[in-house]
């Protein structure tokens, strides 16, 4: 059971627009930053979106990244079969003193 | 860019011990805290440790408390995990990271991974 809550899946059309979303506490997304990371099949997590919003270079603007209260939504536009991969949410825990992480949505571009 | 390079995974039988190295490139090592995050099969990412800039300051998951040691030599540029106690839940790709300064930072960039077994 991971400490941060995501949708198991989610798909939608190549072009279309999805979100996913991300539910914790006050002890880690209520008080501290928020990151996505993207893991494509078989390779490593790469960072998608940090301090909640922010994009590191490299990464288009069709990702997007929202935080409120103790949720926060990744969005992804004009979807590519590229982005097909798992994507997690993870923030700093005060109250564990560690990382947490989501349990990872895998999307689906039909 | 940093690169980060994994390795000392392997078969251990339970109860065994492993210790990983993660190997980093340029001469900024000493300026970023470093994490271990593992990933059992077919599972998601799991956050296990992770280490201030200088060492002084360490962090694990419940998991793993009391059974695994991090620790780095910033002038070796290597981050370790001493991993003791091993159990067969503990089977999973282990990733080196590193953040941006400080241990509540993002993790920005990631080793390749190295696959620890633990199984008889």
């Amino acid at each position: 059971q991971s400490v941060l809550t995501q949708p198991p899946s989610v798909s939608a059309a190549p072009g279309q627009k999805v979100t996913i979303s991300c539910s914790g506490s006050s002890s880690n997304i209520g008080n501290n930053y928020v990151s996505w990371y993207q893991q494509l099949p078989g390779t490593a997590p790469k960072l998608l979106i940090y301090e909640n919003t922010k994009r590191p270079s490299g990464i288009p603007d069709r990702f997007s990244g929202s935080k409120s209260g103790t949720s926060a939504t990744l969005g992804i536009t004009g979807l590519q079969t590229g982005d097909e991969a798992d994507y997690y949410c993870e923030a700093w825990d005060g109250s564990l003193s560690a990382g947490v992480f989501g349990g990872g949505t895998k999307l689906t571009v039909l | 860019d940093v690169q980060l390079l994994a390795s000392g995974g392997g078969l251990v039988q339970p109860g065994g011990s492993l210790r990983l190295s993660c190997a980093a490139s340029g001469n900024t090592f000493s300026s970023y805290a470093m994490a271990w995050v593992r990933q059992a099969p077919g599972k998601g990412l799991e956050w296990v440790s992770g280490i201030s800039i200088g060492g002084g300051s360490r962090y694990y998951a419940d998991s793993v408390k009391g059974r695994f040691t991090i620790s780095r030599d910033n002038s070796r540029n290597t981050l370790y995990l001493q991993m003791n106690g091993l159990r067969a839940e503990d089977t999973a790709v282990y990733y080196c990271a590193k953040t941006v300064q400080y241990i509540t930072d993002c993790l920005d960039n990631w080793g390749q991974g190295t696959l620890v077994t633990v199984s008889s």
